[in-house]
């Protein structure tokens, strides 16, 4: 079976310091691969989603980046955390495009 | 483009009763539906989903959903609520021919279910 892991689960940093999220998939291959953001426990945004190693198309023009080094693996990054970075960052992956898509558990990210 | 809404942020039912949770969907072609639930700081768990086929969807849970294409409708129901489904929902949509392959989320639905 699948299964779908982040870490850390909870990450305090200050404002202005870098941001490493990270997120393994396993018992799949080239799986659909995404980011989102969940503020307040409400509303996900979805940031980021790749479709293979190295293809990483944005939604949203922000602080934050993301990159896919292995087929199961997708990381998020910032080289200067905001205030507004802030929340509950969710990844998720899928079969394929109209797939239903799993989720992480998530990491919960307070900016200082 | 498309879009979710969830016109209730809040739904309380007594426990034993039938539940609605509603979801209104606009997208330019045809829509993939989903509903997920998510409890405190946990991820999102997936509930159903309508891609095509018979309007009625059943998942987990005991839960379903009935699509209406004419009301662009997707509201989740369980004929008997449980204290145990108390959380928060969501209804997703993805556009099938077009835009980014993620989910566009509603804003969630707190589902309380009182003993």
């Amino acid at each position: 079976s699948q299964t779908i892991h982040q870490w850390p689960a909870t990450l305090v940093q200050p404002v202005g310091s870098p941001l490493s999220l990270e997120c393994t998939v396993e018992g799949t291959s080239n799986p659909n691969l995404y980011w989102y953001r969940q503020a307040a426990g409400r509303g996900l945004q979805l940031l980021f989603y790749s479709v293979g190693i190295g293809q990483i198309s944005s939604e949203v023009p922000q602080n934050l980046s993301a990159s896919r080094p292995q087929d199961r693996q997708f990381i998020l990054s910032s080289k200067k955390l905001l205030l507004s970075d802030s929340g509950f960052y969710l990844c998720a992956w899928s079969m394929g495009q109209g797939h239903e898509q799993f989720f992480g558990p998530g990491t919960r990210l307070t900016v200082l | 483009a498309q879009s979710v809404a969830q016109p209730e942020d809040q739904v309380n039912v007594a426990e034993g009763n039938p539940l609605t949770v509603k979801c209104t969907y606009s997208v330019s072609g045809n829509p993939y539906l989903f509903w997920y639930v998510q409890y405190p700081n946990r991820g999102l768990q997936f509930l159903l989903k309508y891609i095509t086929g018979d309007n009625l969807v059943k998942g987990s849970y005991g839960f379903e959903a009935e699509f209406n294409k004419s009301q662009t409708s997707f509201h989740l129901k369980k004929p008997s609520a449980l204290v145990s489904d108390s959380a928060l929902y969501f209804c997703a949509v993805r556009d099938m021919w077009g835009g980014a392959d993620g989910l566009t989320f509603g804003k969630g639905t707190h589902l309380i279910i009182q003993p």
